[in-house]
């Protein structure tokens, strides 16, 4: 059964800056391991996944880093704008099963002007 | 591409009812995964089909369940509804190549 740990649970950046989400997790999982997105009312967008062999992939503003050692990945959003505020969350695929994916409990991000 | 699809997007239900959810995967996509989103669970996996057959499963009840059809689309059914089961439902589906695509989700609300 795979742990994932997500903090911190909420965040507020002005407009501009750097927003900085952590995830952890116990067991090796050899998958894809995605960031959603989620505003109120809506299912979770995919924001950007990343595969354990890679230590850094960036789109646009968000970037992840990925320390496979530490089993530890990142969300970096880049001149956070207020339209990024929404919840956050990381996923890490299971062992075995990379589609069952356990989800962290999720960032509320606020960016304020 | 068309994203993944849900219906219908909201349901009420009365206890002791059972409901049938409906999910299109993007086209393609071969395995359908559904989850359900609650405030004090969070995001949890319910269940996965690939090629019509159901290939994981997580710690829910067997009041929930789920077929898939040779089209890929899914259906997830809840029998005998608790006040508890209300949430918001989503369907993801994925290929090989990719991690998973989430609909909008439909939200249960059990009266």
């Amino acid at each position: 059964q795979q742990q994932v740990k997500q903090s911190p649970q909420s965040l507020i950046v002005q407009k501009g800056g750097i927003s900085i989400i952590n995830c952890a997790y116990e067991n090796t999982a050899f998958d894809y391991f995605p960031w959603y997105q989620q505003f109120p009312g809506k299912g979770p967008a995919l924001l950007i996944a990343i595969r354990p062999d890679v230590s850094e992939k960036k789109e646009g503003r968000f970037t992840i880093s990925f320390n496979k050692s530490a089993k530890q990945f990142s969300l970096h959003i880049m001149d956070s704008q207020p339209g990024d505020s929404a919840t956050y969350f990381c996923a890490v695929p299971n062992t075995g099963t990379a589609s069952k994916l356990t989800f962290g409990t999720g960032t509320r991000l606020q960016v304020t002007l | 591409k068309a994203g993944v699809t849900q219906t219908p997007r909201y349901l009420i239900k009365t206890r002791g009812q059972q409901v049938t959810l409906s999910c299109s995967p993007i086209s393609g996509h071969r395995s359908v995964s559904w989850y359900q989103q609650t405030p004090g669970q969070g995001l949890q996996f319910l269940f996965e089909y690939f090629s019509e057959t159901q290939r994981n499963k997580g710690n829910f009840p067997g009041r929930f369940s789920g077929r898939q059809f040779s089209n890929s689309r899914s259906e997830m059914n809840v029998s005998t509804l608790e006040l508890g089961d209300s949430a918001l439902y989503l369907c993801a589906s994925r290929s090989n190549q990719e991690t998973q695509y989430f609909g909008p989700g439909t939200r249960l609300l059990v009266l």
